[in-house]
């Protein structure tokens, strides 16, 4: 059983705030960690997808690592907006990397 | 990347009865996939829908319960059949593109099962 773990599962921070989420997976028979950001009534948004031990990825004020060796991933928000507010999933796939296996997610709430 | 529709984006329905979502991508894909989301847990896999032939069920779920066609690669359907309360679910779709690691999803179907 593939278990993928988040923390925290919820978040409350203010605007402007730096933020960040852990991703913890199984480090065996790795083949891609994905972060999504999920809205409420709107697709999961797929954020990120990293591959190899060391991998930095950034898009705008959200960037994020990934260890394999280790089995985590971390999510970074820099300077926090409302419109970041959002549910953030990582999901891991071994193999042949079809499947993915998600985690809980993250509920972060950004308050004026 | 790909555009995904479902039909429909929510509905409640009684125990007993069956309801069908649709998928639509608004490109051909080889890999489309549908998942679920109970209350409190996480994005689960339901199948992987194969164009021609039957889905590939993953470990507790069963055609009986979830039966799915996908008569091309550009459409799928997901029935939900003879419905329970512990049902009630968001079930999304996704795409996966060839020689991506991405997947790409609908905005889901949100059943709520009285």
């Amino acid at each position: 059983i593939l278990n993928v773990e988040q923390s925290p599962q919820s978040l409350h921070v203010q605007e402007g705030d730096s933020t960040n989420f852990t991703c913890s997976f199984p480090s065996s028979n790795f083949y891609a960690l994905h972060w999504y950001r999920w809205e409420t009534a709107k697709s999961p948004e797929a954020l990120f997808v990293m591959t190899l031990n060391g991998d930095e990825k950034k898009k705008g004020r959200i960037s994020a690592t990934l260890n394999t060796k280790e089995g985590y991933s971390y999510l970074y928000i820099k300077g926090s907006q409302p419109e970041d507010s959002a549910t953030y999933l990582c999901a891991f796939s071994t193999g042949g990397g079809n499947k993915l296996t998600f985690g809980t997610g993250t509920q972060l709430k950004v308050e004026l | 990347s790909a555009v995904i529709s479902q039909k429909p984006s929510r509905d409640i329905c009684q125990r007993g009865t069956s309801l069908t979502i649709q998928c639509q991508v608004d490109s051909q894909v080889t890999m489309m996939f549908w998942y679920r989301q109970q209350p409190g847990q996480s994005l689960t896999l339901i199948a992987t829908a194969n164009q021609g032939s039957e889905a590939t069920y993953e470990s507790g779920f069963v055609i009986d319960k979830f039966p799915i066609s996908r008569p091309n690669l550009t459409f799928s359907t997901l029935t939900v059949s003879n419905m329970s309360p512990e049902d009630s679910s968001i079930y999304l779709c996704s795409v996966g593109l060839l020689g991506s690691h991405e997947q790409y999803f609908g905005p889901g179907t949100r059943l709520t099962v009285t």
